[in-house]
């Protein structure tokens, strides 16, 4: 069965230190992956995915993940945080065909120290 | 531009009683889906439509019952709430040519 894994549960950064947020994932196929963030009282907006081809993606706010096959993993970074950045963030897989039914980690909460 | 809403945003409810969330979008995308969130557990999706008039099982369906009537709508029931219903519900919808799913804020639900 297809699962994600958050090793971190909570991270604390300076504001404009780097950031890295661990993702491993376990699926039999190939899989689609997403990071999500969550800010408080709010639904989830997408900050970036990959499907396919460039192993390095972009997103927005500034973040980018590497997809690693042979370590099954998808580490979400960022060179500089802002106090912004402080949110819960979620790692997603799933099927690259099908109904699309993502499994999500466990999240890790952000927060930044002035 | 709404997108995913939800309603309603708050709910406490007795045990046993029932009740029933809505979500809307206005996106026109075929496959929608419910999600519950519980700290330290991420979401966990509980039932899912691919297409108006079809419903599936997720990875959480026990007492919840959901309907698909009109494309643009996905409805959660609760039938006799339970205290481990208490949580936080999502419905999503996705964007099928991206792979991106779309939130809705979410329901905050207590069942005492």
């Amino acid at each position: 069965a297809q699962s994600v894994t958050q090793p971190d549960i909570h991270i604390t950064v300076s504001e404009g230190a780097s950031l890295e947020l661990r993702c491993n994932y376990s699926y039999g196929a190939t899989p689609y992956l997403f990071w999500y963030v969550q800010s408080p009282g709010q639904g989830l907006q997408l900050l970036l995915k990959y499907f396919s081809g460039d192993t390095l993606v972009q997103g927005i706010k500034g973040f980018e993940a590497e997809f690693k096959r042979s370590q099954s993993s998808f580490n979400l970074r960022k060179p500089s945080v802002h106090w912004s950045d402080a949110a819960e963030y979620f790692c997603a897989v799933g099927a690259v065909q099908g109904a699309q039914k993502l499994v999500f980690g466990q999240g890790t909460r952000l927060t930044i120290n002035p | 531009n709404a997108g995913v809403t939800q309603t309603p945003k708050f709910r406490v409810l007795k045990t046993g009683q029932s009740m029933t969330l809505l979500c809307a979008q206005d996106m026109n995308h075929e496959y929608m889906y419910w999600y519950r969130q519980d700290p330290g557990m991420g979401l966990r999706l509980i039932h899912y439509s691919v297409g108006e008039g079809t419903t599936a099982k997720g990875e959480v369906p026990d007492g919840y019952n959901v309907s698909r009537l009109k494309k643009q709508n996905f409805l959660l029931g609760l039938e006799s709430a339970a205290p481990s219903q208490t949580s936080v519900y999502f419905c999503a919808s996705i964007k099928m040519n991206t792979g991106e799913l779309f939130f809705g804020e979410g329901s905050r639900l207590t069942v005492l």
